[in-house]
């Protein structure tokens, strides 16, 4: 049971570069969230969708765009790369909101901008 | 700033002890989330508390939450050198659909 899948799990990009990370799910789960993790510090919300087709911003969403074409992803990207998004960034799932419904996590990508 | 604060920041036992960690947060939740992330890994739900409980055990795991406090601990028992690991509580304010992190207990237990 494969659970929540970021792909890539490392990447070094050079300032101005794009790139998406890739996140997906097998739980069937309505709910997902991109977060980012900088060092010493708790989780921050980037974005989030709550169905298939939908989006919304959350408490650092400048410089990200998402989409959710399939329920199953939900692709970060990154349109024009900035030093100051060098982070940890975790994907991740729940069956509902959060109201009394926990969160699934996958293994992070580990993003180095140059 | 973050919702939820954790304290300490870090924690350092020996195996056998208990370890408590604290967690305080500002307004209103729905419920309190606890999670535990090992070193390069994501993380991994522990624990919820809904508003209207006071207290939950899972396992080795005693969570308390108190609202007029606005204020949740995690106690460990009986600590395992595996139980080392980041620990975050997240909170869930009422109608939503997203919790918000706090920064972390850094929870080494020393063999």
């Amino acid at each position: 049971n494969a659970g929540v899948t970021q792909t890539p799990k490392f990447r070094v990009l050079k300032t101005g570069q794009s790139m998406t990370l890739l996140c997906a799910q097998d739980m069937n789960h309505e709910y997902m969230y991109w977060y980012r993790q900088d060092p010493g510090m708790g989780l921050r919300l980037i974005h989030y969708s709550v169905g298939e087709g939908t989006t919304a911003k959350g408490e650092v969403p400048d410089g990200y765009n998402v989409s959710r074409l399939k329920k199953q992803n939900f692709l970060l990207g990154l349109e024009s790369a900035a030093p100051s998004q060098t982070s940890v960034y975790f994907c991740a799932s729940s069956r509902t909101g959060t109201l009394n419904q926990p969160q699934h996590f996958g293994d992070g990508t580990r993003l180095s901008i140059l | 700033s973050q919702q939820g604060e954790e304290d300490p920041q870090a924690l350092s036992i020996q195996e056998g002890e208990n370890a408590t960690m604290n967690c305080s947060y500002k307004t209103s939740i729905n419920n309190l989330q606890w999670y535990r992330q090992n070193s390069g890994r994501g993380l991994v739900h522990l624990i919820l508390i809904r508003s209207n409980e006071r207290e939950k055990h899972s396992g080795r795991l005693r969570v308390t939450l108190d609202t007029s406090k606005k204020s949740s601990s995690l106690l460990i028992t009986a600590s395992r050198a595996a139980d080392t690991a980041s620990y975050f509580c997240a909170t869930v304010r009422t109608n939503a659909g997203k919790s918000t992190f706090g920064d972390g207990t850094t929870l080494t237990v020393k063999p």
